[in-house]
């Protein structure tokens, strides 16, 4: 069965720390992983990832897939109290494009 | 551009009724997506629809169905509603060819 598995379910930080959020996946024929930042209501999209080793960057977000472990991390560099929220890993089922399986998301909480 | 648009922001229905929600995708995306989110979880696939049709379909009930418009838009049809139906219904639209999905702020039911 694919599944989606996404550590720690939550985190709670002080401004300017660094976190690093872990997700694990188990599909058939997979095409691509991404990141989701869920803050009240819409999922904002982050990245997505298809190639192994190949980092992704925005700003103080990076993501880099590892596609023999099955495993893809988030680090966020100099938390801010805006980056609190629930951080969502999905992968598509089955070699599909659009049935995105989700994780249970990482609630993350940073302090001023 | 605008987003991905959902109607209502919020309804509040008894066991037993039905409710229509409606979507509309970002300008130039034929393919929708619906996804059902609970409290703690994350957003769990229903439907998805290109060019009018469905292309695929979760495991939720009969009492579940929806359908795409000419204009790309689409509704989310729940009959016979139960209390476990409360949630957020998240649409998605997209690109037919990419895996990227980008998501409307949702409609939060809670079903009495």
């Amino acid at each position: 069965e694919d599944k989606v598995v996404q550590s720690p379910l939550s985190l709670v930080v002080h401004e300017g720390d660094t976190v690093t959020l872990n997700c694990s996946y188990e599909v058939t024929n997979f095409r691509s992983l991404l990141w989701y930042k869920q803050e009240k209501k819409a999922p904002t999209f982050l990245f997505m990832l298809t190639s192994s080793g190949i980092e992704k960057k925005s700003g103080r977000l990076s993501s880099i897939l590892d596609k023999k472990e099955l495993f893809s991390i988030l680090n966020i560099t100099a938390t801010q109290t805006g980056d609190s929220a629930v951080y969502l890993c999905a992968v598509p089922l089955g070699g599909s494009n659009y049935k995105l399986t989700f994780g249970k998301g990482t609630l993350l909480t940073v302090n001023p | 551009d605008a987003g991905v648009t959902q109607s209502p922001t919020h309804l509040i229905k008894t066991r037993g009724q039905h409710v229509t929600l409606r979507c509309s995708p970002i300008s130039g995306h034929k393919s929708v997506s619906w996804y059902q989110q609970v409290l703690g979880q994350g957003p769990q696939f229903i439907f998805q629809y290109y060019e009018k049709e469905e292309r695929g379909r979760g495991n939720f009930p009969d009492r579940f169905s929806a359908r795409q418009f000419p204009n790309y838009s689409s509704e989310l049809n729940v009959n016979a509603l139960l209390l476990g139906d409360s949630a957020l219904y998240l649409c998605a639209s997209s690109l037919w060819e990419t895996d990227t999905q980008y998501f409307g702020p949702g409609t939060r039911l809670t079903v009495l």
